[in-house]
């Protein structure tokens, strides 16, 4: 049974740091692992989605890599921004997608 | 591209009464669509995968009788929680996948019973 875990559960950051959210999943069985977004009350934003072939994907200031072998992704948010705030969420897809239990991230001025 | 909408956004409901939610895939073609139960600061649980035409599959510990699914078109699924009670207050979000591995999410559902 595939699980999947998030760590930190939270961080607090001054504006401008770089940041890396961490992602384990049990099962390397995966087709893709994915990296969501949501704001609070808010549905899911996807960010990046990195195939099982690949090894990272890049938008803007984010970067996410896998490591299937040793069931791990990061993502690395660059120069971090008020606005970035929100809970980044990861999900492994074995057909059906298991999420993670979320970091909530929480960036001042 | 691949947008999916939720109907309602919220609803309030007293104890006892079936509410109903809408997922639509508005620009693609969905074979399977997927709903998903939120608890506050909790992350997603998968509750139920639908293929169009068929049954759902309800994961271990939803009740199908309470959670009733259809899938009856390629661009609509439907969520009709029954008889629905304060427990079954939470955040519902719905997903599409047209035939690739990645899921399009909707914008959710919040249900309030009182």
């Amino acid at each position: 049974k595939q699980e999947v875990t998030q760590i930190p559960a939270a961080l607090s950051v001054p504006e401008g740091e770089n940041l890396v959210l961490n992602c384990s999943f049990t099962d390397s069985a995966i087709y893709n692992l994915q990296w969501f977004r949501q704001d609070p009350g808010k549905g899911l934003t996807s960010l990046l989605l990195i195939q099982s072939s690949q090894r990272e994907q890049t938008s803007g200031r984010l970067n996410a890599s896998l490591d299937k072998s040793s069931g791990r992704s990061t993502l690395y948010i660059a120069a971090s921004q008020p606005g970035d705030s929100a809970t980044y969420l990861c999900a492994a897809n074995t057909d059906k997608l298991i999420f993670g239990t979320g970091t909530r991230l929480q960036v001042f001025p | 591209g691949a947008v999916v909408s939720q109907h309602p956004s919220r609803v309030i409901c007293k104890s006892g009464t079936s509410v109903k939610i809408e997922c639509r895939s508005l620009d693609f073609q969905a074979t399977t669509m997927f709903w998903y139960r939120q608890f506050p600061k909790k992350s997603l649980m998968l509750m139920a995968t639908s293929n169009e035409g068929s049954k759902a599959t309800y994961e271990q510990g939803v009740e199908k009788d309470k959670f009733l699914i259809n899938h009856a078109s390629l661009t609509l699924s439907t969520l009709t929680v029954t008889s629905a009670h304060p427990e079954d207050s939470s955040f519902y979000i719905c997903s599409a996948r047209p035939d690739s591995p990645e899921q399009f999410f909707g914008p959710g559902t919040r249900l309030t019973v009182l």
